[in-house]
């Protein structure tokens, strides 16, 4: 069956534009969660959603930082004014509910000129 | 805050070789631990996990015990093949909330011929 599918698979933009990240999580699962893997930090949380209940965004750096779900299935990562720091790979996960294995997707790789 | 500590890379092994990549951690609770794989060119994938003391996770010939006296979940492996050749992450969950992973450094292995 398919995976977790992420979008773009590149992004190169100019500091201070905003940006979206597309994940399609795998079907069924209710648990959806976003991270970020950078060269100085390593893989790191960034928000998670689980059915109908509010996120936690403890994650999240900064207030430019936010991330929706909509009915229950695609999430939308959003960075709003880009830094040069905010280059990353954000990888986005599902699971059936939390607690079990998290599927990985491919990432987006986001470059900030 | 809960933390996982890797042995730093890279490392580089013939094949046939043994392996093993320490990890420890630092939480409050009792996590469920994890190691997960990055081949070149995919995506993040589980390879084995431990939710218990005690426990021991195996595949694909690599295993890791929970040692809860010695706050440790090395990774093993008897003996290594050139397709082994990865990132390896040691990660971390609290079995209560989100259950985000809390991951390690990560480690890139290269296995020569």
């Amino acid at each position: 069956g398919a995976g977790v599918s992420q979008s773009p698979s590149n992004k190169v933009t100019e500091k201070g534009k905003d940006v979206e990240l597309r994940c399609d999580p795998i079907s069924g699962h209710t648990a959806l969660y976003w991270y970020r893997q950078s060269l100085g930090q390593g893989l790191e949380f960034l928000i998670y959603f689980q059915g109908n209940s509010a996120p936690d965004k403890s994650g999240l750096p900064s207030d430019r930082f936010s991330a929706e779900r909509t009915g229950g299935s695609v999430s939308t990562l959003t960075i709003q004014r880009t830094q040069q720091e905010d280059s990353a790979v954000y990888l986005c996960a599902s699971s059936f509910v939390q607690g079990n294995e998290q599927f990985f997707g491919p990432g987006t790789r986001l470059t900030v000129l | 805050g809960d933390s996982v500590t890797q042995m730093e890379g890279p490392v580089t092994l013939s094949e046939e070789a043994c392996l093993t990549i320490n990890c420890t951690y630092t939480a409050t609770g009792y996590p469920s631990l994890f190691w997960y794989v990055q081949y070149p060119g995919e995506g993040l994938q589980l390879l084995l996990k431990a939710t218990k003391a005690d426990d021991k996770g195996s595949n694909k010939g690599f295993e890791a015990t929970y040692r809860k006296e010695t706050t440790s979940f090395h990774l093993e492996k008897g003996s290594v093949q050139v397709s082994d050749s990865a990132v390896y992450f040691c990660a971390l969950s609290d079995k209560q909330g989100a259950q985000k992973l809390v991951f390690g450094q990560g480690t890139r292995l290269t296995i020569n011929p």
